[in-house]
């Protein structure tokens, strides 16, 4: 059983178009990370989100934390190419490990 | 800038051929982490270190090993590559006082021949 569930796997979008990836548990998280992954490089941070409720901005990139802190969603307004990538969501269970466990990641395709 | 150093990004070896992955970091991080990746997969945590403290996963085979000899490197040992341990290796680190953000390198690509 995953702890943190990701979807959709797989998005094959148009340029221009929105999408909202998700990210779901039945655990309360006390910080919650996405991070993005271009092809033959490592994740990199995009945002970490802390307080229930939270809504955090990255230019057409926007982040949200529910409000009992057990899920994510990030959307992101008028895909572009270069948003192409694997998003990956993170986070540490409140209480628990150190240790963030992912999710099993969304692979985006934006075509031009 | 501070940062994740892997080296070398690409590895090619045989099957049986003893190799190490290299990873060095200038953000004076406590925790450095290995992780296996697999094509559009998650990464797969191997083990961490918590300062000098190894921590295993469960279910990460014997054949991987790892070695912290200072704050700033760590390195991945596999004694006996397998034609399935051809996957993206991923080292990370992080502050545990950060909401357990992690840093990543950029990974070194394993083939085995």
């Amino acid at each position: 059983t995953q702890l943190l569930e990701q979807s959709p796997q797989f998005l094959s979008i148009q340029e221009g178009e929105n999408l909202t990836v998700y990210c779901n548990s039945s655990s309360v998280f006390s910080s919650l990370q996405w991070y993005r992954q271009e092809p033959g490089e490592g994740p990199v941070l995009l945002v970490t989100v802390v307080t229930g409720g939270e809504v955090k901005k990255l230019k057409r990139l926007t982040f949200q934390f529910g409000d009992a802190r057990k899920d994510s969603s990030l959307h992101i307004t008028a895909a572009q190419p270069g948003d192409t990538g694997l998003y990956l969501c993170a986070g540490a269970v409140s209480g628990g490990s150190y240790i963030p466990t992912f999710g099993r990641g969304t692979s985006l395709i934006v075509h031009p | 800038d501070a940062m994740v150093i892997q080296n070398p990004r690409y590895q090619v070896t045989q099957f049986g051929k003893p190799v190490t992955l290299s990873c060095s970091q200038t953000l004076n991080h406590n925790v450095m982490y290995w992780y296996q990746q697999k094509s559009s997969q998650a990464p797969k945590l191997l083990f961490h270190y918590y300062d000098k403290d190894f921590n295993n996963e469960a279910d990460t085979p014997d054949n991987f090993q790892s070695r912290r000899p200072n704050t700033s490197f760590c390195f991945l040992d596999i004694r006996s590559p397998g034609l399935g341990d051809a996957a993206m290796y991923l080292c990370a680190t992080s502050q545990d006082s950060s909401y357990n953000e992690q840093f990543f390198g950029p990974g070194t690509r394993l083939t085995v021949l």
